[in-house]
This record gives C-alpha cells, sequence and structure tokens, in this order.
C-alpha cells in the first residue's frame, strides 16, 4: 500500500472547525483514501472515504486534491468527543481487505 | 445491528496457558479481520476471513490460530504465548468488495487487552 505522512499531533478548540491534513504523494490511481479515527479505550471507526471528489457525511468532509497527492479532512465544529486518533489510509481498488493503519494524528479538542 | 462485539474485555494468561478470543457480528458481513495493536502504535493486521475462509494470514506465529466457525463468528486461539503478544486484540468485519471498488468499510469492536505473565 502507498504511504501517507500526517502531523503526529494537532490541536483545537471547542466549536471550531479541523482541518486534517495527509500527504499521499506516491498514489495511484485506483487507490482510495480512507479516515478512520480511535477514540480512547475503543476500537477504530470509520469516518469517511474518497476517490477523486470532494465527499461529505454526517461526520466530516474530505477535500481531494486535484492532483491527488494530499486530501484534508474537515471536522466542521469540533466537540470533545471528537478527540482520537485520525488515520489517514490509502486502500487499493483491487485490494480487497487490507487497511494499512499508519501513526496517524493525534487531535486534542480544547473546552 | 451494527455492533461487533468481543469477548473477553480482559484476559491475564501464563505463558502455558491455552486460551480463545471471540468475535461476534450480525451484519451479515462476509468478511471478517483480526489486528494487534501494542500500546501507542497503529493497529497491525493480522488474519482476514472471506466466506469464513481464510484469505490473509500476515506471517502471524503458529501460537495464534484463527479459526471462523460460521459467518457470525471468529475466534483467535492463543497457546504459549510470550509477554511480547501482550496487546489489545481488535476484531472487525465488513462486507466483500463492490464491483470496481474496495471492500466495505470495517467495522471494528472494542478490543480484547491481553497481558502475558
Amino acid at each position: 500500500d502507498a504511504k501517507t505522512t500526517q502531523p503526529n499531533s494537532m490541536e483545537s478548540n471547542e466549536e471550531e472547525p479541523v482541518h486534517l491534513p495527509c500527504n499521499h504523494s506516491t498514489i495511484s490511481g485506483t487507490d482510495y483514501i480512507h479516515w478512520y479515527r480511535q477514540l480512547p479505550s475503543q476500537g477504530p471507526e470509520y469516518v469517511i472515504h474518497g476517490l477523486t471528489s470532494n465527499v461529505n457525511n454526517r461526520m466530516a468532509s474530505l477535500a481531494i486534491a486535484e492532483d491527488r497527492k494530499s486530501s484534508t479532512l474537515i471536522l466542521h465544529r469540533a466537540t470533545l468527543r471528537d478527540a482520537a486518533v485520525y488515520y489517514c489510509i490509502l486502500r487499493q481498488g483491487g485490494s480487497n481487505y487490507k487497511l494499512t493503519f499508519g501513526k496517524g494524528t493525534l487531535l486534542t479538542v480544547n473546552p | 445491528d451494527t455492533e461487533v462485539t468481543q469477548t473477553p474485555k480482559h484476559l491475564v494468561m501464563g505463558m502455558t496457558n491455552k486460551k480463545s478470543l471471540k468475535c461476534e457480528q450480525h451484519m451479515g458481513h462476509r468478511a471478517m479481520y483480526w489486528y494487534k495493536q501494542k500500546a501507542k502504535k497503529p493497529p497491525e493486521l493480522m488474519f482476514v476471513y472471506s466466506y469464513e475462509k481464510l484469505s490473509i494470514n500476515e506471517s502471524v506465529p503458529s501460537r495464534f490460530s484463527p479459526e471462523c466457525p460460521n459467518s457470525s463468528l471468529l475466534n483467535l486461539h492463543l497457546h504459549a504465548l510470550q509477554p511480547e503478544d501482550s496487546a489489545l486484540y481488535l476484531c472487525a468485519s465488513s462486507q466483500l468488495r463492490l464491483a470496481g471498488g474496495p471492500a466495505g468499510e470495517q467495522f471494528f469492536g472494542p478490543g480484547t487487552r491481553l497481558t502475558v505473565l
């Protein structure tokens, strides 16, 4: 799987937007960009994924650069419950199963 | 029901013990996974089952033995473990691949925290 690079940690204030960056300069044309997060003492949970176009769901938005070498996960209004490790993962379209986690970004949300 | 359950929540075992971890889902997913997560590290894939057959073994030592007795259950049998095997063991499930795309999102259980003495 192609590699992703994320900042080790980020900090935000409650009710403010958060932009979590991810670089994936070696992404291939069939790689999907997935985001998962892991809250303290819980298993990871799916957040969002996309291929080329920006995506929105009830949890977050995913903005994908035109050249697909980077993406940004956007939490529109951070809450204390959003404090977690956020993982940006590339999954090959032909790879059915493998989910290779990188180090992720630890997001701290201040009240 | 969008939940993956894992039992037990915590397990302490000696190096000569035999124990099993259990995972269950009722979402009709035909892919199930075992991950291992050491403290402050990301999860690492161990095994993947699809249609109850082992499809991926990430070179895991034989002291870990997975089993998928039916489409809802996944077990991980443990024998002669080492202290370095102490970790959080996560189970996940997903739908299989949709045409032209990746497999569906993975749903994770809360994990079993294993301590090997």
